[in-house]
């Protein structure tokens, strides 16, 4: 059974630094993995989805890398703003499952202040 | 084009009540998800529907929830008798039966509180 998890589970930091968010999983057998982004009462957000056969993904200040063989992908955010703050949920879709069945991370919570 | 709508937002019911939740997957999604969160643990998948055809729902919880889709296009959730530890919210997601990267899509969620 896939599993993940998303270290750290919170963070806070101050307006203008480069962060590090971190998702692993146990089985190295998926199709894509996706983040997410989710404000508070919010839905989820799609930020990058990055295929089994992709190294990375990038859109704007965020770049989403993938290391299956070690079972690793890590969202990078640059130069951080208060409008970031927000959580950050990873989320695997593993090869040979039904169509698409996502296995979620409980997310980092991330609070970006000025 | 309109996102995955979800209906209510809010619900809050007693214990032993019945609640109906719904979800309106894009346009042209064959591929409709539920899952649910509860307070302190990760999303969880509960069923997956390809147009009305329940195909996987292994997830749901026991047999006071029911899922259906008829006619393929919306979908409701019915939570009959609501316990306590059924509150939390629901989140319903689509995707494109042909889409080679089966990105899902989230609705905003029914955070439901049973009290």
């Amino acid at each position: 059974k896939q599993e993940v998890t998303q270290i750290p589970a919170a963070l806070s930091v101050p307006e203008g630094e480069n962060l590090v968010l971190n998702c692993s999983f146990t089985d190295s057998a998926i199709y894509n993995l996706q983040w997410f982004r989710q404000d508070p009462g919010k839905g989820l957000t799609s930020l990058l989805l990055i295929q089994s056969s992709q190294r990375e993904q990038t859109s704007g200040r965020l770049n989403a890398s993938l290391d299956k063989s070690s079972g690793r992908s890590t969202l990078y955010i640059a130069a951080s703003q208060p409008g970031d703050s927000a959580t950050y949920l990873c989320a695997v879709d593993p090869r040979g499952s039904t169509l698409g069945r996502l296995y979620f991370g409980r997310g980092t919570q991330l609070t970006v202040w000025p | 084009e309109a996102g995955v709508t979800q209906f209510p937002s809010h619900s809050v019911i007693e214990k032993g009540q019945t609640v109906t939740l719904r979800c309106d997957p894009i346009s042209g999604h064959d591929n409709l998800y539920w899952y649910r969160r509860v307070m302190g643990k990760e999303i969880k998948f509960l069923l997956h529907f390809v147009k009305e055809s329940k195909q996987d729902e292994s997830g749901m919880p026991n047999n006071r929830f029911l899922a259906e889709r008829t006619g393929g296009t919306y979908s409701t959730l019915k939570v009959q008798p609501a316990e306590l530890e059924d509150s939390g919210v629901y989140f319903c997601a689509s995707s494109h039966e042909r889409g080679t990267l089966r990105e899902q899509y989230f609705g905003p969620g029914t955070r439901l509180t049973v009290t």
